[in-house]
């Protein structure tokens, strides 16, 4: 079956260092997003990509990157981990124009920055 | 900006009790959708409403959309324990078909016996 995953699933690592959350899907999605869950704030988008090569920055990009080399994964990358991205990340993706629109979800990476 | 309002954020319920969770919006958009997330888990999509007045049920939650009022409704109908979760509503940013959504807070329904 198609599917998304996400790894690590669980990451304990120390300010400053980079850390690299990965996410691969085999829906041959055109679209793939991450948010991350902050317990008041429900989901914020950090990323998404339309394609191969198109990056865009969501509503709280900073001290974030991601890069699209090819249809099935969109890693992210944290440059210099804070305590302030403690949190849960999802990876979620979405065909494309043309569809509802709905977004199918992998099963998130639980992330603590000491 | 672009706002997505859930309400209520909790809710705790007796089984058998019947009770609506809103949704409401800032934007022009003719796309909402629902999504149910258990505890400690990924998020699962309920429903996709596309168009005013669109309706959609599964077992005891139907969903509704008025897209004049930017008001979405999930009814739960004789609640049972296993409906308890959060439940998010989210609408397309830019009112497209890319999955580009923004998010409500969620409402953590608790049911009870």
């Amino acid at each position: 079956d198609a599917e998304i995953t996400q790894s690590p699933r669980h990451k304990i690592t120390e300010t400053g260092r980079q850390v690299t959350l990965a996410c691969h899907q085999t829906w041959n999605h055109n679209n793939m997003f991450w948010y991350r869950q902050d317990l008041g704030h429900g989901l914020r988008l950090i990323h998404y990509s339309y394609g191969v090569q198109d990056t865009n920055k969501g509503e709280v990009s900073d001290g974030y990157s991601v890069s699209r080399s090819n249809t099935e994964d969109l890693p992210l990358t944290l440059e210099s981990a804070a305590s302030s991205q403690t949190s849960v990340y999802f990876c979620a993706s979405s065909p494309g124009l043309g569809t509802t629109g709905e977004l199918f979800f992998g099963e998130g990476s639980r992330l603590t920055v000491l | 900006e672009l706002k997505v309002e859930q309400n209520p954020l909790f809710l705790s319920m007796q089984e058998g009790k019947n009770y609506t969770i809103y949704c409401n919006y800032s934007t022009t958009s003719d796309r909402l959708y629902w999504y149910r997330q258990d505890p400690g888990k990924s998020l699962e999509s309920l429903f996709v409403l596309l168009s005013n007045g669109a309706v959609k049920q599964e077992g005891r939650l139907m969903a509704s959309l008025d897209t004049k009022a930017r008001l979405s409704t999930l009814h739960i109908t004789a609640a049972v324990h296993d409906l308890s979760a959060t439940y998010f509503c989210a609408v397309a940013r830019y009112g497209g078909s890319q999955g580009n959504l923004i998010f409500g807070k969620g409402t953590k329904l608790s049911v009870k016996p």
